[in-house]
């Protein structure tokens, strides 16, 4: 079946490393997206791998794809207060083409 | 260039009354999605369109809900009549084509008293 799943909160101080966690289940996925959504907002993409993949790097943001266990990890390097939001793992249905979305994590980060 | 539009944002309205949703893609952008996202949770698919065509309804609970896209452009979500457990964040979201990335719109939240 499809599911992805997440860690709820991640608390971390200002200018540390944050890695965020995603577990998938369907093997299928072509694509693994990582959104950001601030509050009252809708969802930002910050960016996406495809699953032939095992690493993206894009500024602060390197994401890992270990395929054989299924999971997905967001690094945000130097963490800032302004990236304190919610951040949606979501995979890609090759059939459907439809997102699978975790429940977010909350990501804190304290001055 | 200009993101998803969304409107209303904002939404109340008392159960069993009909309500509107409108969105506008992306220029150029094929593929619509309309989104459901409750509290604390993901969005999940309502339904997807290639240009005017719905290619995936499945999630979209055809009693109460419905959708068009006639000029395959903009699209409008319908409720009629509205329940309390409808009250949650329409998402709108456009692609270039199927299986590209999506991009989201600001969401319409909506209340149901």
């Amino acid at each position: 079946g499809e599911d992805v799943e997440q860690s709820l909160f991640l608390s971390v101080r200002e200018g540390d490393s944050s890695v965020i966690n995603c577990t998938y289940t369907d093997s299928s996925s072509t694509y693994l997206y990582w959104y950001k959504q601030e509050p009252g907002a809708g969802l930002q993409l910050l960016t996406y791998i495809f699953s032939n993949m095992d690493m993206k790097q894009d500024q602060r943001l390197t994401v890992l794809l270990n395929k054989k266990d299924k999971h997905l990890s967001l690094r945000i390097a130097d963490t800032q207060t302004g990236d304190s939001a919610i951040y949606f793992c979501a995979e890609s249905m090759d059939s459907s083409y439809k997102l699978i979305f975790g429940s977010g994590t909350r990501l804190l980060v304290r001055p | 260039e200009a993101g998803v539009v969304q409107s209303p944002r904002y939404k109340i309205i008392e159960k069993k009354q009909p309500v509107a949703f409108w969105c506008n893609p992306i220029s150029g952008h094929n593929t619509l999605y309309w989104y459901l996202q409750n509290l604390g949770q993901g969005p999940e698919l309502l339904i997807r369109y290639e240009n005017e065509e719905a290619v995936d309804d499945s999630q979209l609970p055809k009693d109460r809900f419905s959708a068009e896209r006639l000029k395959g452009v903009d699209s409008t979500l319908k409720i009629q009549p509205a329940e309390l457990g409808d009250s949650a964040v329409y998402l709108c979201a456009s692609s270039p084509a199927p299986g590209r990335e999506q991009f989201f719109g600001p969401g319409t939240r909506l209340t149901v008293l």
